[in-house]
C-alpha cells in the first residue's frame, strides 16, 4: 500500500512569512511529484511539480525533493493570505498506469 | 483556456436513490479520472480511463458504481443505489500524458 503522509495542520503563519509544507512517501521508485493547492469547497489545482533531487523555483514557490530520505517540501516565501488554503501532496505509482496517490493535505492560514 | 467540464456542481438525492455525473476532459486528453473526496482527506481514485478503455476501477465499489467512456471523451459516473457514505466531492481530473492532471470543477454530492 503506498502511502504519502502529510501533517494535517492546521498551519498558521503571519503574512509576509515563510510557510513550510511536508511530505513523506512510502514508495522509493516514485520519480515525480506534485503539489496542489485546494481552497475550501473548490477542486485541486496544480501549482508545482518537481522530479530531480534539489530545489526548483517558481515565483514565490520553492518544491525542494529528497529522495533519499524520502521527502518532498513546499515552501511559500512572502505569504499572502490569499494562500490560505489545503496544500495537497501527490505521488504519482511507479507504473505505467502513473496514477496518483495524495495525502491528506496541510490546512494553512496566513494571518494578515 | 481549456478546462475539464463537471456537472451537475451539486446533488442532493435520498438514500437508494441513483444519481449520475458527468465530465468532460480537456481536449485530446486521453487519460481520465474519476476521484473521490471525502472532507478533510485527499482525493481517492475511483477509476482511471486511456481512451475507451478502463485501466484500473480496482477501488470503484462496484455493486453500486460504475462507469462508462463510450466514446473515449466524456464520461458518466453513476452510483445506485446511493448510502449515506456516499456523500463526498466526486472529481474528475484529464491528463495528455499521465503526469499532470488537471481537475474538473467537482460535484458536492449529498446523500439524505
Amino acid at each position: 500500500q503506498k502511502e504519502v503522509e502529510q501533517n494535517s495542520g492546521p498551519l498558521s503563519v503571519p503574512e509576509g512569512a515563510i510557510a513550510s509544507l511536508n511530505c513523506t512517501y512510502s514508495d522509493r521508485g516514485s520519480q515525480s511529484f506534485f503539489w496542489y493547492r485546494q481552497y475550501s469547497g473548490k477542486s485541486p489545482e496544480l501549482i508545482m511539480f518537481i522530479y530531480s533531487n534539489g530545489d526548483k523555483e517558481d515565483g514565490r514557490f520553492t518544491a525542494q525533493l529528497n529522495k533519499a530520505s524520502q521527502y518532498v517540501s513546499l515552501l511559500i516565501r512572502d505569504s499572502q493570505p490569499s494562500d490560505s488554503a489545503t496544500y495537497l501532496c501527490a505521488v504519482p505509482d511507479s507504473g505505467s498506469a502513473r496514477q496518483l496517490t495524495f495525502g491528506s493535505g496541510t490546512q494553512l492560514t496566513v494571518l494578515p | 483556456e481549456a478546462e475539464v467540464a463537471q456537472s451537475p456542481r451539486y446533488k442532493i438525492t435520498e438514500k437508494s436513490q441513483a444519481v449520475a455525473f458527468w465530465c468532460d476532459p480537456i481536449s485530446g486528453h486521453a487519460t481520465l479520472y474519476w476521484y473521490r473526496q471525502i472532507l478533510g482527506q485527499g482525493p481517492e481514485l475511483l477509476v482511471q480511463f486511456q481512451d475507451e478503455s478502463v485501466v484500473d476501477d480496482s477501488q470503484l465499489p462496484k455493486d453500486r458504481f460504475s462507469a462508462e467512456r463510450l466514446k473515449g471523451v466524456d464520461s458518466t459516473l453513476k452510483i445506485q443505489p446511493a448510502e449515506l457514505g456516499d456523500s463526498a466531492m466526486y472529481l474528475c481530473a484529464s491528463s495528455l500524458n499521465s503526469n499532470e492532471q488537471f481537475f474538473g470543477p467537482g460535484t458536492r454530492l449529498t446523500v439524505l
